[in-house]
């Protein structure tokens, strides 16, 4: 079945960077876009950015542009996300998350996500 | 980009509709048909409800629908089950290639 699994928690002091793995299983990685979420506590769903499993291109949100880093590793099926420059207010739970695409087509959607990492900044 | 309005709370009793609203722009709910709407238990990851404006995935009921008038999309829960209650989320394509999430809603089933 189609899966993604992410990294392990972790605990970052300010001003380190964090670097979480999602894996994926089931489906042919390099036919899909991976999107990546966080969520504060007690905050909403906020989007980060994304990738093209297939060929490399990657667009991220202006809030994270100069900070977030996104790859992938098509011998291994997973993206990566890192973060740097943590602060105590990146303090969440990130979410990967594969976008359906299909004949060309982006649905902008996330149909499958990963169990979500969560990274205490202290 | 500003995030999506939507209502904090909603709510109803087993067996009734609720309607969840989602507020953006001409630069992404009004613009395009690509509106999606997520639930979201806590502690579990984001669930998938519906895609594209109003297309429900496999597996999920049909109680669950969407739809779209302008900048304003909405999902509409009927016949209310206790499990629906949760957090709901819309997100949108938004102009550049980014996306956009709704502040949350808050679904209490009484």
């Amino acid at each position: 079945q189609v899966q993604l699994v992410q990294s392990g928690a972790e605990v970052k002091q300010p001003g380190a960077s964090v670097k979480i793995s999602c894996k994926a299983s089931g489906y042919t990685f390099t036919g899909y876009f991976m999107q990546w979420v966080r969520q504060a506590p007690g905050q909403s769903l906020e989007w980060m950015g994304w990738i093209n499993a297939g060929n490399d291109i990657t667009e991220n949100s202006e809030k994270f542009q100069d900070r977030v880093t996104i790859t992938r590793d098509t011998s291994a099926s997973a993206t990566y996300m890192e973060l740097s420059g943590l602060t105590s207010e990146d303090t969440a739970v990130y979410y990967c998350a594969r976008e359906w695409y299909s004949s060309g087509r982006r649905a902008w959607n996330m149909d499958v996500w990963g169990q979500g990492t969560t990274v205490i900044v202290s | 980009q500003s995030a999506l309005t939507q209502p904090p709370s909603a709510s109803g009793s087993p067996g009734q509709s609720v309607t969840i609203s989602c507020t953006g722009t001409s630069s992404d709910v009004g613009g395009y048909n690509y509106v999606s709407w997520y639930q979201h238990h806590p502690g579990k990851a984001p669930k998938l409800m519906i895609s594209e404006v109003n297309k429900r995935p496999s597996g999920v009921p049909d109680r669950f629908s969407g739809s779209k008038s302008g900048n304003t999309a909405s999902l509409t829960v009927s016949g209310l089950q206790a499990e629906d209650e949760a957090d709901y989320y819309c997100s949108s394509y938004a102009v550049s290639n980014i996306v956009v999430f709704g502040g949350g809603t808050k679904l209490t089933v009484l």
